[in-house]
């Protein structure tokens, strides 16, 4: 039973344009999602993180939307750029300290010149 | 600041032969992550570790896998023997609590079981 969902395998964005990548998740007890950001034979880097109280948080060009009533969120990176070419996985969590972090299978993003 | 250091890089070993990875997670991380990552899905968390202590191993399949943290600092995870089906990536992970702001993952190790 997957608990974080990322449906689209992979996305095609043309560089310059907005990016947006879609996860989902079924545990209501998450209250804590991040993005990781992946290149080929690199371990997953942290990217950016939102907690459920907020609606939206945003640093540089990654803006990160929570939807907590449709258990949805959204990563929005605009503009895209081709170094942005990547896999992305979304993950959860709770703020308790004993809770693991649950990954999606991820999205490959391919950043079109 | 050196990262989180795994070695190898890639193994590739018959079925029914032992394996081991090693992991140097950052100075001064206290918690220390072991995951797995099968093609085309997202990690998995096998075990974490609180200094020395494996606070969760409940992912581990115990009869074939065994990890240590000896004083707190380097890792070793153990498959013995190992199956076609273990063929994944191996990535540890650590940070200086649970982390909350991420952890920080290191370039994992390649398995092949052949």
């Amino acid at each position: 039973d997957q608990q974080v969902k990322q449906n689209s395998p992979s996305l095609s964005v043309q560089e310059g344009r907005i990016s947006i990548l879609n996860c989902d998740y079924t545990n209501s007890m998450f209250d804590y999602f991040l993005w990781y950001k992946k290149y080929p034979a690199e371990g997953p880097t942290f990217l950016i993180s939102i907690s459920s109280i907020k609606d939206k948080n945003e640093d540089g060009r990654f803006t990160v939307f929570l939807n907590k009533s449709a258990k949805h969120l959204s990563l929005h990176i605009v503009p895209s750029q081709p170094g942005d070419s990547a896999v992305y996985f979304c993950a959860a969590s709770t703020l308790n300290r004993d809770d693991k972090i649950i990954f999606g299978k991820g999205t490959r993003l391919h950043i079109l010149p | 600041e050196a990262g989180v250091v795994q070695s190898p890089r890639y193994k590739i070993i018959e079925k029914k032969q032992p394996v081991a990875f090693w992991c140097n997670p950052i100075s001064g991380h206290n918690t220390l992550y072991w995951y797995r990552q099968n093609l085309g899905q997202g990690p998995e968390l096998l075990i974490r570790y609180e200094n020395e202590e494996a606070v969760d191993d409940s992912q581990l399949p115990k009869d074939r896998f065994s990890a240590e943290r000896l004083k707190g600092v380097d890792s070793t995870l153990k498959i013995q023997p190992a199956e076609l089906g273990d063929s994944a990536v191996y990535l540890c992970a650590s940070s200086f609590e649970q982390g909350q702001r991420g952890y920080t993952f290191g370039s994992g190790t390649r398995l092949t079981v052949v």
